[in-house]
């Protein structure tokens, strides 16, 4: 079936502009992530987001960075007044809790990413 | 909280030869680890993972990677490099049972050298 999409696929936009960035996951699966991968800093968790819960909001680096998920699917990361810094792959994943008896297992399937470039 | 160290962000090694990628966790609970693979312009894609059950697991594309308490690690090896398997590879772990954060180490380069 399909996976986890993410478009664009690029953005280039000039510093102080705002970005949606936006995520489809593998239908059916609950929880979804957002991460940042920067050149050598490996990949820094953003938000998460798991069925109706709060979101785990935990890894915004700043206000300026906000995310929603409209009807437990699709995904929009938000950067406002977007900085030099800013500029990163901000990568896509969505997984399926599940497992037997009290032991939840789960593995993430990752989207290809949008490159953010800020100018 | 947990955490993953991965020694050495670039490792190179010949056609044929054995591949070691390091990975180190610190955990406050009983872990679940990761390894996810990363081809160039595309997502991670995940090669194998531990979940408390056999210690030596196996994965796709000939790794395998063995879970040792006693040294808190999780290296990641494949017997024989080949040319496809130059990508970046990523530790990641997490805390078992409910939701628990993936935390990811910050990646090893393998370049595979004819």
């Amino acid at each position: 079936g399909a996976g986890v999409s993410q478009s664009p696929s690029n953005k280039v936009t000039e510093k102080g502009k705002d970005v949606e960035l936006r995520c489809d996951p593998i239908s059916g699966h609950t929880a979804l992530y957002w991460y940042r991968q920067s050149l050598g800093q490996g990949l820094e968790f953003l938000i998460y987001f798991q069925g109706n819960s709060a979101p785990d909001k935990s890894g915004l680096p700043s206000d300026r960075f906000s995310a929603e998920r409209t009807g437990g699917s699709v995904s929009t990361l938000t950067i406002q007044r977007t900085q030099q810094e800013d500029s990163a792959v901000y990568l896509c994943a969505s997984s399926l809790l599940g497992g037997s008896g009290h032991r939840l297992v789960y593995e993430q399937y990752f989207g290809p990413g949008t490159r953010l470039t800020v100018t | 909280a947990q955490s993953v160290t991965q020694l050495g962000s670039h490792v190179s090694v010949s056609e044929g030869a054995l591949v070691l990628l390091r990975c180190n966790y610190s955990s406050s609970v009983p872990p679940y680890l990761f390894w996810y693979v990363q081809y160039p312009n595309q997502g991670l894609q995940l090669l194998l993972k531990y979940t408390s059950a056999a210690t030596l697991v196996k994965g796709i594309n000939g790794f395998e990677a063995e879970f040792k308490k006693s040294e808190t690690s999780f290296h990641l090896t494949k017997p024989s490099a080949h040319m496809s398997d130059a990508a970046e590879y990523f530790c990641a772990v997490s805390g078992s049972g409910g939701y628990q954060k993936v935390t990811f180490g910050t990646g090893t380069k393998l370049q595979v050298i004819p």
